[in-house]
């Protein structure tokens, strides 16, 4: 049973463009964490937001989380090249990942 | 920083082998999991430990044993490797399941560099 299921699965833009993935989940939750995965390497943590706040910021990213509607989303602004790789949401109440968005920032 | 090691990055074995995959980390976490990660089904919950010799299930234990001896080391064992498991094999720890509310839950995971597994 996945918790978060990542939408698009993929996008592509251009360095200097904003890029955002949105996530949803099944059940309530305490917290929801996005994490980044470069091809062929484990997940990195990017950023937590607790069920009790609405949006979090760190630098270039934003998440905002509406428990309302069981979704979230993360915006990555003035994307650079490197920022190519895979993002996933979890809910770690049941320790679950989406199938994640692949993400391709092109130069 | 927490450093999760995984023993190998690539690792090729043949149907029926018994196949060890090792995971340390180095930060006295007290929960430990083993997922693997398949195109187009993201990342699936084999099995996680929150103290020694203390293991759960996840969603897809079937075909798999974990062993937990010691606090830093967390094994995925494969009784008879079949080809269905071949696949990347991500170890995470961390020191807080997620499901509390006090001042050190919601720590996130910490992740190895994965293990790539082909069985032949």
């Amino acid at each position: 049973s996945q918790q978060g299921e990542e939408d698009p699965q993929a996008l592509s833009i251009q360095e200097g463009e904003n890029a955002t993935m949105n996530c949803s989940y099944k059940t309530s939750i305490n917290n929801l964490q996005w994490y980044r995965q470069n091809s062929g390497r484990g997940l990195v943590h990017l950023i937590l937001i607790r069920s009790n706040e609405r949006e979090k910021h760190s630098g270039r990213l934003r998440v905002t989380l509406d428990t309302s509607k069981k979704s979230s989303s993360l915006l990555i602004t003035a994307s650079r090249a490197a920022d190519t790789a895979s993002y996933f949401c979890a809910t770690t109440n049941m320790l679950t990942f989406g199938g994640g968005t692949r993400l391709m920032v092109k130069p | 920083d927490v450093k999760v090691t995984q023993s190998s990055r690539y690792l090729v074995k043949r149907t029926g082998e018994k196949v060890f995959l090792e995971c340390v980390q180095d930060m006295d976490h007290e929960n430990m999991f083993w997922y693997r990660q398949d195109p187009g089904l993201g990342l699936r919950l084999i099995y996680f430990s929150y103290d020694v010799k203390m293991k759960e299930k996840g969603d897809i234990p079937e075909g798999y044993s974990v062993s937990r001896e010691k606090k830093e080391r967390f094994s995925l064992i494969l009784e008879s490797a079949s080809t269905n498991q071949t696949s990347m094999y991500l170890c995470a720890s961390s020191p807080e399941l997620g499901f509390g509310t006090g001042p050190h839950s919601n720590q996130p995971q910490h992740f190895g560099d994965g293990t790539r597994l082909s069985i032949l």
